[in-house]
Parts: structure tokens; sequence; C-alpha cells
């Protein structure tokens, strides 16, 4: 079993619509981000959290939200899609200051 | 912010050369820098991690040096394998964030 698990894999929804990607984690760390990817233009931080009771927006974050259920649960909506938030977006955890980061296997996101 | 700029011209080599891929940043010195790889509709992996006061860090094939004033790391695979074909990401730790530059892919030909 994966140890950061997005859900769903893939999702096409219509513009307008209220959507949520949704990331586990089995690894203990207390640090989540959420990224998006885009061609060319890397990893963009959205959101990040270092535990339940803290979330910081990332340089993104706009049309984003996000919500740290529980220490392994953090996930990401966006209230009202739009067709520019057509994207790879992927759910990362860490563990402390000096550690790297081990990433989920992505949710497609089409808005049409 | 942090800048990471990684050559997105894609690197071809052939098979059993050593394949050099470069990153470079602008603005703060991290306290370290990490190499992930990634393949396509895949997360990132991480490889590698150097230390501000490291100048050069092995692991198997791979070796990455870490130069601070010139702003600069430099990611070498040597005797390169058609599976080393993939795109690599550089990235900074700053301000309790991960900064990713967008990539270099390197395709190895047999």
């Amino acid at each position: 079993d994966a140890d950061v698990t997005q859900t769903p894999r893939n999702r096409i929804t219509k513009t307008g619509k209220r959507i949520m990607l949704e990331c586990s984690q089995t690894k203990g760390h207390d640090r989540m981000y959420w990224y998006r990817q885009d061609p060319g233009l890397g990893l963009r931080l959205i959101y990040y959290s270092f535990d339940v009771k803290d979330i910081n927006k990332g340089e993104i974050s706009d049309g984003y939200s996000v919500s740290r259920q529980a220490q392994a649960k953090f996930s990401l909506s966006l209230e009202s899609a739009i067709p520019n938030q057509t994207a790879l977006y992927f759910c990362a955890t860490s563990d402390g200051d000096r550690e790297s980061a081990f990433f989920g296997q992505g949710t497609r996101l089409t808005v049409v | 912010s942090q800048k990471i700029e990684q050559n997105s011209e894609a690197l071809n080599i052939q098979e059993g050369k050593t394949a050099t891929l470069t990153c470079n940043y602008t603005n703060y010195s991290p306290a370290y820098l990490q190499w992930y790889r990634q393949d396509p509709g895949r997360g990132p992996v991480f490889l590698l991690l150097i230390r501000e006061n490291e100048k050069e860090k092995r692991k198997e094939r791979l070796k990455v040096t870490f130069d601070t004033t010139l702003k600069q790391s430099l990611f070498h695979i040597t005797a390169s394998q058609p599976a080393d074909s993939a795109t690599y990401l550089c990235a900074l730790y700053n301000f309790n964030k991960f900064y990713f530059g967008s990539g270099t892919k390197l395709n190895v030909k047999p």
C-alpha cells in the first residue's frame, strides 16, 4: 500500500462545481502539503499544514481551501472550479525541517 | 521569493555515458538542496539530499555537488541506463517550505 494516497486519481468536472481532493498518509508525518503541477511551471505550493491546528497559504492559494481533519488526512477543495485549475495535483508529507518530501500518486483534474 | 532554474530542454545521451543536470537558484541560500525523480503521471520520488556545508554527496551511480557561492547544484548519473530516463527535479527547503524547479527531462538511448 502507498504511504501517501490520493483520491480520486482522475476527475473531470464542470466549471462552477465544487470538488474535493483527498489525501491520507500512513507515514506518521506532521507536515502535509498540496501542490499543483503544470507543464513548464513545475510544482507550485497551494497550502501546507504543520499539524491539525495549523494551516498556511502557499504561493497560489486563491480559489482553493483546505481542511486538516486529522494528522493523517489533508483535503483540498475547489469551491467553484474554473478551467485554469486544470492541472495535476499532488499531496506530499514530510517529517521535520531537514527531511525530504514524500508524494502521493497525484490527481489529474480537468475542469471543462 | 525563492526562484529555481533548471534547463527546460531535454537532455539526450547515449547509454553508458554520464548525464549532468544543472540547478541554479536565486535569492536565499538554502540549508539544503534535494533532487527528485519523476516518471510520467507519477509523483516525484526523493533521491538525494545535500547540506550547505557539504560539497559533494554520492549514492551508487548518483553524485550531487552543491556550490553556495555559485548558487548551483550539479546532479550526475554515471553509466546511465535507459531506465534512468525520467524528469529530474531540484528542490530547496527554505522558510518551512519546499521550492521545486520545473525539472529537466533526461532521455537515455540504448
